[in-house]
Formats: C-alpha cells, structure tokens, sequence
C-alpha cells in the first residue's frame, strides 16, 4: 500500500469550530488532492495541490481551504464547520502530471458536525 | 470530460470471470478509460487504465472497443474480496480533476 496517513480518522465537532485534516505521504509525490464521499454524490475532489505551495480549487472547494507547505503534508480546513460538512474525507496522491490518473488514496476521515 | 455510462449492479459466482461494462460514447481523442474500485469504508484504489488497445495487469484486464465508445474490465478470477464499487472514468492523461460516477457494485457470490 501507498504510504498515505489521514489523522484524525475519526472527529467529532461541533457547528461553528474549525477543523483541520491532515494527509501525510512518504512517496514523495507531487500531486495531493483531497475528496469528500457523500451517499448519492459520489467522490468529489475538493482541492487538489500540485506541489509546495501550488493549490488549485476542485468541485466543492466552498467553505474549505488548503496548505501545503512540505511535500509530505497536505492540510484540509473548514474554518467554520457546518452540518453539510459531515462526510467521510479522503486524501489522495499521484506522482505526476503524467500519471495524474493514477491516484491512491489513504483510508479517510470520518467527520460528523453536529 | 466524457461521461460514463455503467450498470448499478452485478453479481458473479467466485471463481468465475467478472465482466464490467461501461459506455462512453462521448469519450474524446486524447481521453483515458481509467477503472478503480472501493471495497466498503476504504479509499478507492487504482486498477488500470487505457487509452485504445487492450491492457492487462495483475489485477484486471481492460478491454476497449474499437470505436472506443465502451469498455469491459475483467477480473479473470473472482473472490469474495473483489466485492466492491467499481468505477469507470474517462479523462485526459493530465486528469487531475477525476471524476467519480456512481459505478457498478459487484457482488461476488459463494
């Protein structure tokens, strides 16, 4: 398996708090992205990173926001968490451009915001 | 990004060959057929992928028409761990913005 860690695997907040997610990877890869999984929506990306520093906005990137300052660590945060927050979140990474495609993805994070 | 079309379920005795189908008629020159597939509460995990000839890995094999309007993966063998959603997804090469569809969920049956 990819060497991808999600902490926490599971949270509970309440509406109003922010929350941080974070992604670690020991691949050294470039690409990070983070989704959301939601019954009857699928995965849909929220942002994704291309390298330190470089974000770009997915699907449903409103009320979330990323940081990437080290290649290993990818930071997700809801600045002020809602109930139409609550889904299971899950990291991903790619090597590059080129294999963009090939994503793996860690086990994800259980968020519920109540 | 093309849109794919694919069954909501299927069911395959273990042992048997899995064939997934999946309809993309809209799919573009430059696109990609990429499969991957979530077994319940883990994160999806990559199969294979191609763009017009047959592919084949340790895991699956991919088949694609000619007119490269659908597809079918295989799994030559399968076991009751294969059970899972199995997802079609047509984009470019560079696809950083994969797009999941609601897939097919396999049901692999002793």
């Amino acid at each position: 398996d990819a060497g991808i860690t999600q902490s926490p695997r599971h949270k509970v907040t309440e509406t109003g708090t922010p929350v941080t997610l974070r992604c670690h990877q020991t691949e050294n890869h470039r690409y990070m992205y983070w989704y959301r999984q939601d019954p009857g929506h699928g995965l849909r990306l929220i942002h994704y990173s291309y390298g330190v520093k470089d974000t770009d906005k997915g699907e449903v990137s409103d009320g979330y926001s990323v940081s990437r300052s080290k290649t290993e660590d990818f930071l997700l945060t809801l600045e002020s968490a809602t109930s139409s927050q609550t889904s299971v979140y899950f990291c991903a990474i790619s090597e590059s451009r080129d294999r963009a495609y090939e994503q793996y993805f860690g086990p994800g994070t259980r968020l519920t915001v109540t | 990004d093309a849109k794919t079309t694919q069954p909501p379920s299927m069911d395959c005795a273990e042992g048997r060959a899995a064939n997934l189908p999946c309809n993309h008629s809209t799919i573009s020159g430059n696109e990609y057929v990429y499969w991957y597939r979530q077994i319940h509460s883990q994160g999806p995990q990559y199969i294979i992928h191609g763009l017009k000839n047959n592919e084949t890995n340790e895991m699956a094999s991919l088949i694609i028409t000619e007119d490269r309007k659908s597809s079918t993966l295989i799994l030559p063998h399968a076991t009751l761990r294969d059970t899972a959603v199995y997802y079609c997804i047509v984009s470019p090469r560079d696809g950083n913005k994969l797009v999941f569809g609601a897939g097919t969920i396999l049901r692999v049956k002793s």
